[in-house]
């Protein structure tokens, strides 16, 4: 049982190039969540999913796009990126029947 | 606007000391208030939650003290162990039965010295 599982670890763009977080979850779990951790100021949602086919914005979703085709995938896409959107990115997935999140171990991002 | 605050932003406690990370939030809708740990390179994990009909739980040496007329809640470790070192983050919610999106307070780093 692998949990949540992201990739890749690590990444550096250039300023204006795009790139996709993976994201894949095995607990079968309907709900999905993009958050960016920066520090000192905690984890900002940046998208979520209640399911296939459905997501919606949280907190900071400029500058992203996600999409959610199947239960076990939510990709994340940076297009354009942008220095400000350096930061460590982590995805999370949960039951409807608990509010206790599974998150990944993060992609480290770095926008040069 | 920061709806859930927290405090201190780093803490460092002599082994067996007792830590304390306080919160504070905004929106009385919100109906969960869960602790999450995060060790160095790791996600969050849930370390423990509690909701507002009650004003404590324990769990171990975690123990979460909640003040719902002062929009307060707060994490306990006792007995605090090198171990513990970590950053903490606490959130709240509404509904954790619906879409369940969390809002996490800005973390604090704990270090607990031998």
């Amino acid at each position: 049982n692998a949990g949540v599982t992201q990739t890749p670890k690590f990444r550096i763009l250039k300023i204006g190039q795009s790139m996709t977080l993976q994201c894949a979850q095995d607990m079968n779990h309907n709900y999905m969540y993009w958050y960016r951790q920066d520090p000192g100021m905690g984890l900002k949602l940046i998208y979520y999913s209640v399911g296939a086919g459905i997501t919606d914005k949280g907190e900071v979703p400029n500058g992203y796009n996600v999409s959610r085709s199947t239960t076990e995938y939510f990709p994340l896409r940076l297009e354009l990126a942008a220095p400000s959107q350096t930061s460590v990115y982590f995805c999370a997935s949960r039951t409807g029947n608990t509010g206790e999140l599974f998150f990944g171990e993060g992609s480290r991002l770095t926008v040069l | 606007q920061q709806q859930v605050k927290q405090s201190p932003q780093s803490l460092i406690v002599q082994k067996g000391g007792i830590s304390i990370i306080n919160c504070a939030y905004e929106n009385t809708a919100f109906d969960y208030f869960p602790w999450y740990q995060q060790f160095p390179g790791k996600g969050p994990a849930l370390l423990i939650a509690i909701r507002p009909d009650v004003s404590e739980k324990k769990e171990g040496r975690f123990t979460i003290s909640f003040n719902k007329s002062a929009k307060q809640f707060s994490l306990h470790i006792m007995d605090s162990q090198p171990g513990d070192s970590a950053t903490y983050f606490c959130a709240a919610s509404r509904g954790s039965s619906n879409t369940g999106k969390l809002i996490f307070g800005q973390g604090t780093t704990l270090q607990v010295k031998p």
